[in-house]
């Protein structure tokens, strides 16, 4: 039982464009979520995150909106560069901080 | 610099014996943990470990898996009898505070159960 899921596998975008990674989670008790990056043969890295009060939160050229009604959040990625290229993980938790659900990832590909 | 390190990278072994997974976290960070990734699957999270306190055992699929952190340091994650439905990536991550942004994942076993 996912509660965490992100449906497209895999997205193929041209560099400079705008990416958009998708998630979405069933549990209406998350309250803070994250973003993680990962490259091959590598453990993932923290990229971004976002609480429950803010529908929005802006790091250079990664922003995530969260959309608590459609239990939907989104990664957007501008201008998106090659070494962007990763697989993407979307984590959610319910205020309980030893405990994360994580999405299957959704593997980026940036082409130069 | 020292990043959370796991060992073996790679292993392989026979449906029925026992694999013991190693993390070694970053110095001084008291919350540790264990997740897991099968093919086409998120992160599952295993087992939290938190300085002296019990640890979370929550997430552990069967009573074959257990997991020790040892000075509350080095972690141990231990499964017997390990079937091919293990067959996985077990990832360690370590943090200095409980919480999330602050988490530094390893590299990852990749287990393989022929």
């Amino acid at each position: 039982d996912q509660q965490v899921k992100q449906n497209s596998p895999s997205l193929s975008v041209q560099e400079g464009r705008i990416s958009i990674l998708n998630c979405d989670y069933t549990n209406s008790m998350f309250d803070y979520f994250l973003w993680y990056k990962k490259y091959p043969a590598e453990g993932p890295t923290f990229l971004i995150s976002i609480s429950s009060i803010k529908d929005k939160n802006e790091d250079g050229r990664f922003t995530v909106f969260l959309n608590k009604s459609a239990k939907h959040l989104s990664l957007h990625i501008v201008p998106s560069q090659p070494g962007d290229s990763a697989v993407y993980f979307c984590a959610a938790s319910g205020g309980n901080f030893n405990k994360f659900y994580f999405g299957s990832g959704t593997k980026l590909n940036v082409k130069p | 610099g020292a990043g959370v390190s796991q060992s073996p990278s790679n292993k392989v072994t026979e449906k029925g014996k026992d694999v013991e997974l190693r993390c070694d976290p970053i110095s001084g960070h008291t919350a540790l943990y264990w997740y897991r990734q099968s093919l086409g699957q998120g992160l599952e999270f295993l087992i939290y470990f938190q300085g002296n306190s019990a640890p979370d055992k929550s997430g552990l699929p069967s009573d074959r898996f257990s997991a020790e952190r040892t000075g509350g340091s080095v972690s141990t994650l231990t499964i017997q009898r390990t079937q091919q439905e293990d067959s996985a990536v077990y990832l360690c991550a370590s943090s200095f505070v409980q919480g999330v942004e602050t988490q530094y994942f390893g590299p990852g076993t990749r287990l393989l159960v022929l």
